[in-house]
């Protein structure tokens, strides 16, 4: 979906390097998220946002935090990044709770 | 907590063969979704469905709302190459608080 832009598209990096991924949307939409995909375990919650001034922990936020600069912005960052995070990770949005989420193109990170 | 049960997870079919997959669920949903991902994008929505019992058809795609509310199915018919994928269905609790359960998806692979 055009109207959710993820950055960097892939990443490749070392072993605690703090890394960053961004999202932004142009649906005007208040909800965001950010899942990880892994082979077989389909896509896990790692944290939403309602609001600006509202940050939620989803099942898997260990060793993840985000921020939510503006309506249109939420970024994901990993503080000190091991491999087992290495994955694909989703940005998405949606009007409200229960309702349909409009997923960006994902960011593929690898962490060696 | 909730949890969606989606089978199968993979399918090797034929070309022009019809394809069923299914959700299930112990807990009530009030929306039921049903989701398309392609390799190297982000799933994308096929079709929402938001009363108990409705039936709803996108091209050769069709999904029904569960009566008991805890379950769904999507029909692909006369599959073609071009419905490889992973399909995930996804179900929507009620309340405004309430965040999308994705199940953990059908891989779906089509033999010309």
């Amino acid at each position: 979906d055009a109207d959710v832009t993820q950055t960097p598209r892939n990443r490749i990096t070392k072993t605690g390097k703090r890394i960053m991924l961004e999202c932004s949307q142009t649906k005007g939409h208040d909800r965001m998220y950010w899942y990880r995909q892994d082979p077989g375990l389909g896509l896990r919650l790692i944290y939403y946002s309602f609001d600006v001034k509202d940050i939620n922990k989803g099942e898997i936020s260990d060793g993840y935090s985000v921020s939510r600069q503006a309506q249109a912005k939420f970024s994901l960052s990993l503080e000190s990044a091991i491999p087992n995070q290495t994955a694909l990770y989703f940005c998405a949005t949606s009007l409200g709770g229960g309702q349909p989420q409009h997923f960006g193109d994902g960011t593929r990170l690898s962490i060696l | 907590g909730q949890q969606l049960n989606q089978s199968p997870q993979s399918m090797f079919i034929q070309e022009g063969e019809d394809v069923s997959m299914n959700c299930t669920s112990s807990s009530i949903f009030n929306t039921w979704l049903w989701y398309k991902q392609e390799p190297g994008e982000g799933p994308v929505l096929l079709i929402a469905l938001y009363k108990a019992g409705e039936l709803t058809s996108n091209g050769r795609l069709t999904a029904q709302f569960g009566i008991t509310r805890k379950d769904s199915f999507l029909n692909i018919s006369a599959s073609i190459p071009s419905d490889v994928g992973i399909y995930f269905c996804a179900g929507g609790p009620g309340g405004s608080q309430g965040n999308l359960i994705f199940g953990k998806g059908t891989k779906l692979s089509v033999k010309p």
